[in-house]
């Protein structure tokens, strides 16, 4: 079947710090991937997606590679907000299925 | 808003009363989605409705959950007999066209609390 592994929480960062949140994946087909981001207060939002290999996802200063050697989608940003504190969930929906599998989450909390 | 739309937002019952949890999705989005989040894990799929037809129910638990959308619009969660391990927040979302490339469109959800 299809899962998600996402780097363990917390994680609490100063301002302007390196992020990378780590995400591996098995599929059984070719999935599509997806970083969605909860807000506190606020409901799941799409931040970035890739559907296909080498393909890069990028949004509000994150990126995640596609990388289908490695089966990973980590999420990476150069230099944190404060308005980045939220939790961060990897997804896939594999080829021919339609319904998203989610990670356990990952919160994040910058410091000023 | 044009979001996706979920009443209410809140929900306290007993343990063996019905529920019915409401979900209006954008305007125009054929694919309906609910999933369940329980504390401190990801959400988890329930049930997709591709137009007024459950095209999979595969995530639902058990018997006692149902869902409905009849005018292919607004969907309905009903839960009989509820159990305090249903207590969890119930996500609904919707996208434009079914595939798994089509990114989906959550609402804030219902946070279910059985007593």
């Amino acid at each position: 079947g299809n899962s998600v592994t996402q780097m363990e929480g917390p994680v609490t960062l100063s301002e302007e710090a390196f992020l990378t949140i780590n995400c591996t994946y098995t599929a059984t087909g070719y999935p599509s991937l997806f970083w969605y981001v909860q807000y506190p207060g606020e409901g799941l939002q799409l931040l970035l997606k890739a559907t296909k290999a080498d393909d890069k996802g990028s949004n509000k200063g994150f990126e995640a590679t596609y990388r289908k050697e490695t089966t990973s989608f980590h999420l990476e940003k150069g230099s944190v907000q404060v308005s980045d504190s939220a939790v961060y969930f990897c997804a896939l929906s594999d080829l021919g299925d339609y319904k998203l599998s989610f990670g356990a989450g990952t919160t994040v909390t910058v410091r000023a | 808003g044009a979001g996706v739309s979920q009443t209410p937002s809140n929900k306290v019952t007993e343990k063996g009363k019905y529920v019915e949890l409401r979900c209006d999705p954008i305007s125009g989005h054929t694919a309906l989605y609910w999933y369940r989040q329980s504390l401190g894990q990801g959400p988890e799929f329930l049930i997709y409705f591709q137009g007024t037809g459950a095209a999979d129910d595969s995530g639902l638990p058990n018997d006692r959950f149902f869902a409905v959308r009849p005018e292919g619009s607004v969907s309905t969660l009903k839960i009989q007999r509820t159990e305090r391990g249903d207590s969890a927040v119930y996500l609904c979302a919707s996208s434009p066209q079914q595939g798994s490339n089509q990114p989906q469109h959550f609402g804030d959800g219902t946070r279910l609390s059985i007593l």
